[in-house]
């Protein structure tokens, strides 16, 4: 198994664009989180899908940020537009009960 | 509400060293409980996990964690610590029952030649 697929690796992009963040989960992982880590606040957790319907989205600090799951494949992660605080690594993860998560390696975004 | 602390937030050690990382938790019954470990510019993975039973569990990478509920700890451990062993660890907490976890904010681990 290849693992939690995230793309892209990193993605440099000016104040105002949008942005959007990729992941491909283990196949058979019936969940799906997405993570922010900063320096200032460590792992933060920003959404997560069961079966891909959003369970929880209360981590997403504003509306600029949306996230998607249209199939047990594949989810995105959105921002628009962006901010420099928005700067981070973002970090996807899926999870098949109760085995724990297995994290993909993660998105360094930087906003400038 | 559920919480992790994990009190040191650095940690220096000579190689060859013992190592014991610290973890407690808050939860009115018996969690999930992982340690997870992060190298620069890389993704969290799982060193070892507890759901029930014997309470000393073995991990990848020699590591061990030993859950004890009278003191709501799950502490990491490993007898010899090697220089590739640099990093941070993370302690999290899952509620049985829910997908969520949450997670301490890490120890950073130094290794000295």
């Amino acid at each position: 198994d290849a693992g939690v697929i995230q793309s892209p690796r990193h993605e440099v992009t000016e104040m105002g664009q949008e942005v959007t963040l990729r992941c491909k989960p283990i196949s058979g992982h019936n969940s799906l989180f997405w993570y922010r880590q900063t320096m200032m606040r460590g792992l933060e957790l920003l959404i997560y899908f069961n079966n891909n319907v959003p369970i929880d989205d209360s981590g997403m600090p504003e509306d600029r940020f949306s996230a998607k799951m249209p199939n047990a494949s594949f989810s995105t992660l959105k921002i628009q537009p962006s901010e420099p605080r928005d700067s981070a690594v973002y970090f996807c993860a899926s999870h098949l009960a109760p085995a724990g998560y297995t994290f993909g390696s993660g998105t360094r975004l930087t906003v400038v | 509400a559920q919480s992790v602390t994990q009190p040191d937030i650095h940690i220096t050690v000579s190689e060859g060293a013992s190592l014991e990382l610290r973890c407690n938790y808050s939860y009115g019954a018996t969690p999930y409980l992982f340690w997870y470990v992060q190298s620069p510019g890389q993704g969290l993975q799982l060193l070892l996990k507890y759901f029930s039973g014997d309470t000393l569990v073995q991990g990848i990478k020699g590591f061990e964690a030993e859950f004890k509920r009278s003191q709501s700890s799950f502490n990491l451990r490993k007898p010899s610590v090697h220089w590739s062993d640099a990093a941070e660890y993370f302690c999290a907490v899952g509620m049985p029952g829910t997908y969520k976890y949450i997670f301490g904010t890490g120890t950073r681990l130094k290794v000295l030649a």
